[in-house]
């Protein structure tokens, strides 16, 4: 079946270090899954961090960054200098499709909670 | 204004209780989803709905039932619930369910079962 792994957390990272969160993934029934990042602030919900539906692209937002690769089927986040409000709970997902539905859903990794420390 | 609103934020119940998690989104989406996460695993997919019809039911158990009385409401009523159903159940909306939409989430109802 489809699956998403990713860095096993707590990570923590000094403040204005950079940072990488592994992400890779198995999908079976599609074949080039929409990958997304999504993050949960304290307190708050899950909220879209960015997403790339072609392999090869590259999505950004809020300073962090994730490139598609297919061949290496890794979808890793990264930020060059972070900070203390970015201590959240990272999650990675991919798309997968559902033929008995036609339908689809996100397929997510186990989160890794990110610490940011002064 | 919050989006998507989940009543309540947290739930104690006792086992074999019954419970309904409330599900609202103001998004204008046509599609909304259940999902649940356990102590240590990831997010897991439960139901979509897609305008008021049941899409997909990806759960074993026949104790979770989806209710959606308005196309913008999707509750979730828990029968006979039991320890291992202690979980945060997350609500989501995307405005179709065809492909993959961007789907945004709610805060999560943290159930506790004893």
């Amino acid at each position: 079946g489809d699956s998403v792994t990713q860095t096993e957390g707590p990570v923590t990272v000094s403040e204005s270090e950079s940072l990488i969160i592994n992400c890779t993934y198995s999908a079976t029934s599609i074949a080039y899954p929409n990958l997304f990042w999504y993050v949960r602030y304290p307190g708050e919900g899950l909220q879209l961090l960015l997403k790339v539906i072609t392999a090869g692209q590259k999505g950004s937002s809020r300073g962090f960054e994730a490139t598609y690769n297919k061949e290496t089927t890794s979808f890793h986040l990264q930020k060059a200098s972070v900070q203390e409000s970015d201590s959240a709970v990272y999650y990675c997902a991919l798309g997968a499709f559902i033929a008995s539905s036609s339908f689809s859903k996100l397929v997510f990794g186990q989160g890794t909670s990110l610490s940011v420390v002064p | 204004d919050p989006k998507i609103i989940q009543k309540p934020k947290y739930l104690v119940a006792v086992t074999g209780s019954e419970k309904i998690l409330i599900c609202e989104q103001y998004l204008g989406h046509n599609a909304m989803y259940w999902y649940r996460q356990s102590a240590k695993k990831p997010l897991e997919f439960m139901f979509s709905y897609s305008y008021q019809k049941l899409m997909d039911n990806q759960t074993a158990s026949s104790r979770f039932q989806p209710q959606s009385s308005k196309k913008n409401h999707l509750d979730l009523q828990i029968t006979a619930l039991k320890p291992d159903d202690s979980a945060t159940y997350f609500c989501a909306s995307s405005q179709d369910a065809g492909g993959v939409y961007e789907q945004y989430f709610g805060p999560g109802t943290r159930l506790t079962v004893l």
